[in-house]
């Protein structure tokens, strides 16, 4: 069964002090894994897509990167506006998959100034 | 450019009785999908398109129903409402199915 799992389901850091968000995922055949920023009241927002295991990409103080079990979003020196629940989906290869994507139950970040 | 727009923001509904979500998207993409999110559950998918004429079946889409009758619009049905529908549903949109989905802002369904 396709599935993906987030951890940790919330984080609290003080404004600079970087860190890391997980995202594993099982899925048949991964056809690309995207991160999702979430505001309160609001709809994902897309940030990456990552398509095969050691592929990495940036924005700003964020940086995924993609092995073949897990990914990472990696929050460099971060700010109170980085305070979000950042979210990750896998959308499964093969036949008739619809573009759907599986998302994991996010992570709520916190920077505190 | 509006993107995703969804209406209404909010609703309350009581059980059975019904309601229609509405979806339009102005980006010409082929693709469109209703995700439910329940709080600590993430977004289950519900229905979705390819294309107009074209829908199928996600992952939780008993008490629902979808028509696509036109590239921009996915207008979601709920036909007897339960307490289990309360949630916040999103629609969103992606020009094929490799690419980035784009979201709407969101409609908050209370059923009481």
């Amino acid at each position: 069964e396709d599935q993906v799992t987030q951890s940790p389901e919330a984080l609290r850091l003080q404004e600079g002090e970087s860190s890391s968000l997980n995202c594993s995922y099982t899925v048949s055949g991964l056809r690309g894994l995207f991160w999702y920023r979430q505001d309160p009241g609001k709809g994902p927002e897309f940030l990456f897509t990552l398509y095969s295991a050691g592929e990495e990409k940036e924005k700003e103080r964020l940086k995924a990167t993609l092995t073949k079990k897990e990914s990472f979003l990696h929050i460099t020196a971060p700010k109170p506006e980085d305070s979000a629940t950042y979210l990750c989906a896998v959308q499964p290869g093969g036949y008739n998959q619809g573009g759907k994507l599986i998302f994991g139950q996010g992570t709520e970040l916190s920077v505190k100034p | 450019n509006a993107g995703v727009t969804q209406t209404p923001k909010f609703r309350i509904l009581k059980i059975g009785q019904s309601m229609t979500l509405q979806c339009t998207q102005d980006m010409n993409h082929n693709y469109m999908y209703w995700y439910r999110q329940d709080p600590g559950m993430g977004l289950k998918l519900i229905y979705y398109s390819v294309g107009a004429g074209i829908t199928d079946k996600g992952e939780v889409p008993n008490g629902y129903n979808v028509s696509r009758s036109t590239t921009e619009d996915f207008p979601l049905r709920l036909e007897l409402a339960a307490p289990s529908q309360t949630s916040v549903y999103f629609c969103a949109s992606s020009l094929d199915g490799t690419m980035e989905a784009f979201f709407g802002q969101g409609t908050r369904l209370t059923v009481v």
